[in-house]
């Protein structure tokens, strides 16, 4: 059963980097015809689709965000990242990565516990 | 851009069927999927693929996508199915998430 868990700083500054890693357990990430996807919650707000990398290293990305996003790979760690530049309070949100197209046809059906970012000074 | 509709509350009361929808153009052509997501918990996947239903889903839950409009539909519902509930379909290779319903059950 696979796990995911998100890591990285709940504060960041205006203009700054927002990094987040995922941690993923339970199989590999480069293997299987899984995506590895970065999703977001801002408060009060709905779910907003950041972005996906395959085993791969291809990816796709939310049009409204991609020119400010990068997903990737480590394998050696079995991890995936989120970048995400040039930061705004508008990007204060619960970040969430998640697992999909492998069980349930493309949906998204493993998801991690989420960690709150906050952009401010 | 893509966009996904959904009303943004519905009230039902204990017992009762509440039908959740998602509005967008031409739907009825792509696969939809439905998260519920409680409070300060992870989204959880309650349909796929329009109608069925991942492992460890109550029957309750069901869904039907045609024309413009996917319908979530709670039959018998529970308090604990109150929660905030979001549409999801795919348009080209992007993620398209509805804005969210929020079901009450008084």
């Amino acid at each position: 059963q696979v796990q995911l868990q998100e890591s990285g700083p709940g504060l960041v500054k205006p203009s700054q980097t927002l990094s987040l890693t995922c941690t993923v357990s339970g199989d590999s990430i480069s293997s299987g015809p899984y995506y590895w996807s970065w999703i977001r919650l801002p408060a009060g707000k709905g779910l907003e689709w950041i972005g996906r990398v395959y085993p791969s290293g291809n990816t796709n990305y939310n049009p409204s965000l991609k020119s400010r996003v990068t997903i990737s790979l480590d394998t050696s760690k079995n991890q995936f990242s989120l970048k995400l530049i040039s930061v705004t309070a508008s990007d204060t949100a619960v970040y969430y990565c998640a697992s999909g197209g492998y069980n349930y046809g493309a949906s998204m059906d493993v998801w991690g516990t989420g960690t709150t970012v906050t952009v401010s000074s | 851009s893509y966009d996904l509709t959904q009303p943004p509350s519905v009230s039902v009361s204990p017992g009762q069927t509440a039908s959740i929808t998602c509005f967008g153009d031409k739907l009825g052509e792509k696969y939809v999927c439905w998260y519920l997501q409680k409070p300060g918990q992870s989204p959880v996947l309650v349909i796929y693929q329009d109608t069925k239903r991942p492992s460890g889903i109550p029957e309750r839950f069901s869904g039907s996508n045609s024309g413009n409009t996917a319908t979530l539909t709670i039959s018998g519902t529970q308090a604990m199915d109150e929660a905030d509930y979001f549409c999801q379909a795919w348009d080209s290779s992007t993620a398209v998430f509805g804005g969210g319903t929020k079901l009450t059950v008084l």
